[in-house]
């Protein structure tokens, strides 16, 4: 089954851009994934799907500032304008079809 | 509006069984796959199981399987977790998803003598 990998913390200055990634496990690059974003303390929220090709589809509601793209085997979610409400964790999720495999998450850190 | 509302957490004790169940509203709920995923105090995402639109088709993890059973009614928009022979590490928030999209806020499970 397939593995994500995720860096565990960034951090990113008000109003800057940050990147940060999510690697596909070997035989897997090819595969979608999800991205969510959770606030503290509360449930996950749906961001967007990132194919290998690096179009992505965003949620509903999702704002403009959120993109994804794509290399390899590494999916990437950028938020641009970074907002105060963006400090969250961020996990990307994949699928097999017998199973959903999360990241470990990424904390992400508005300076 | 779409809602999405688990219920039927709470402390029981290491070897006995809970039951959660999920309202589902706002999207057509018999048309989408539904799932189960958790998340253990200061921990991260973990799913636990899946069902078919239909509730023919059901994948579980393999930390559940044999003890954790997902159900649905589509008659009345919700979908059930019959949790048996619990241990500590079920302790955990337990979400209720519509596809990708639709998580429910969570219901807190924890299992202690």
């Amino acid at each position: 089954q397939p593995a994500l990998t995720q860096s565990s913390s960034a951090s990113a200055s008000l109003g800057s851009s940050v990147k940060f990634t999510c690697t596909l496990s070997s035989g897997h690059s090819t595969y979608i994934i999800a991205w969510h974003q959770q606030q503290p303390g509360k449930a996950p929220r749906y961001l967007m799907k990132v194919e290998y090709s690096g179009n992505y589809d965003k949620g509903s509601g999702v704002p403009d500032r959120f993109s994804g793209s794509s290399s390899g085997a590494d999916r990437y979610l950028t938020i641009s304008n970074v907002q105060s409400e963006d400090e969250a964790d961020y996990y990307c999720e994949t699928w097999d079809i017998n199973t959903r495999v999360f990241g470990t998450g990424t904390k992400v850190t508005v300076l | 509006q779409v809602q999405v509302v688990e219920s039927g957490g709470g402390v029981v004790q290491p070897g006995r069984s809970l039951r959660l169940s999920c309202a589902a509203s706002g999207f057509t709920f018999r048309n989408y796959e539904m799932h189960w995923v958790r998340q253990a105090p200061g921990k991260g995402l973990q799913w636990v199981a899946l069902i078919s639109y239909d509730g023919n088709t059901k994948y579980y993890a393999d930390s559940v399987r044999g003890r954790l059973t997902i159900s649905r009614d589509n008659s009345k928009n919700t979908l059930y977790l019959q949790m048996n022979s619990l241990r500590a590490e079920d302790t955990a928030v337990y979400y209720c998803r519509g596809g990708l999209d639709y998580w429910g806020q969570g219901t807190l499970v924890t299992v202690s003598s």
